[in-house]
């Protein structure tokens, strides 16, 4: 079946810029994440979804950051004022219970010029 | 908190080889212990989780890994490497509170199979 997929797979922004970023999980997944890859980095969580409600957001590096999940299903990122080092990969992962095993998605590459 | 150090950041093998690639945690309580492989420009994949029970976890692609409570390590093993096998490879280490997993990954280390 289909895997988690995220769009769009690469975004060019300029400084101040607000983004979103888009996350399909997996189809009945109920449980999803967002995490953050810097280059030569391991990713760094920064939220987890049960439903449609963030169950924690402790990894959101600030309040420019912010995600939702309005239908318990797609979520968005969403980004204001970019700064340059908010460049990176941002990944998405879903499982079908928060106590299963996460599914990653390939990522969207965010670069801030 | 948990912690995760790959002990080496890239190796460098010839096909057909063995290879270790060196994962330790630091945690004060019980924690489930992951190994991730990322292929380029595509996501992570898991080769391999321990829960509990035995501590010899094998996974796909020939993968294994050996959990051992007294060193806090999670060396993740291949008897024979093949080409195919170069890409990044992420420790990572989980405690399920609060409800759910939050993974808690290394930085990596790059694995170089050379014909």
């Amino acid at each position: 079946g289909a895997g988690v997929s995220q769009t769009p797979s690469n975004k060019v922004t300029e400084k101040g810029k607000y983004v979103e970023l888009r996350c399909d999980p997996i189809s009945g997944h109920t449980a999803l994440y967002w995490y953050r890859q810097s280059l030569g980095q391991g990713p760094e969580f920064l939220i987890y979804f049960q439903g449609t409600g963030a169950a924690d957001d402790s990894g959101l590096p600030n309040d420019r950051f912010f995600a939702v999940r309005p239908e318990g299903s797609v979520s968005t990122l969403k980004i204001q004022r970019t700064e340059r080092g908010d460049s990176a990969v941002y990944l998405c992962a879903s499982s079908l219970t928060s106590q299963e095993t996460q599914y990653f998605g390939p990522g969207t590459r965010l670069l801030v010029l | 908190a948990q912690s995760v150090t790959q002990l080496d950041s890239q190796v460098p093998v010839f096909e057909e080889a063995p290879v270790e690639l060196r994962c330790n945690y630091s945690s004060s309580v019980s924690v489930y212990l992951f190994w991730y492989v990322q292929y380029p420009n595509q996501g992570l994949q898991l080769l391999l989780k321990y829960l509990s029970g035995s501590t010899l976890v094998k996974g796909i692609n020939g993968f294994e890994a050996e959990f051992n409570k007294s060193q806090t390590s999670f060396h993740l093993r291949k008897p024979s490497v093949h080409i195919s096998d170069t890409a990044e490879y992420f420790c990572a280490v989980s405690r399920f509170s609060g409800g759910y997993n939050k993974l808690i990954f290394g930085a990596g280390t790059r694995l170089a199979v050379h014909p």
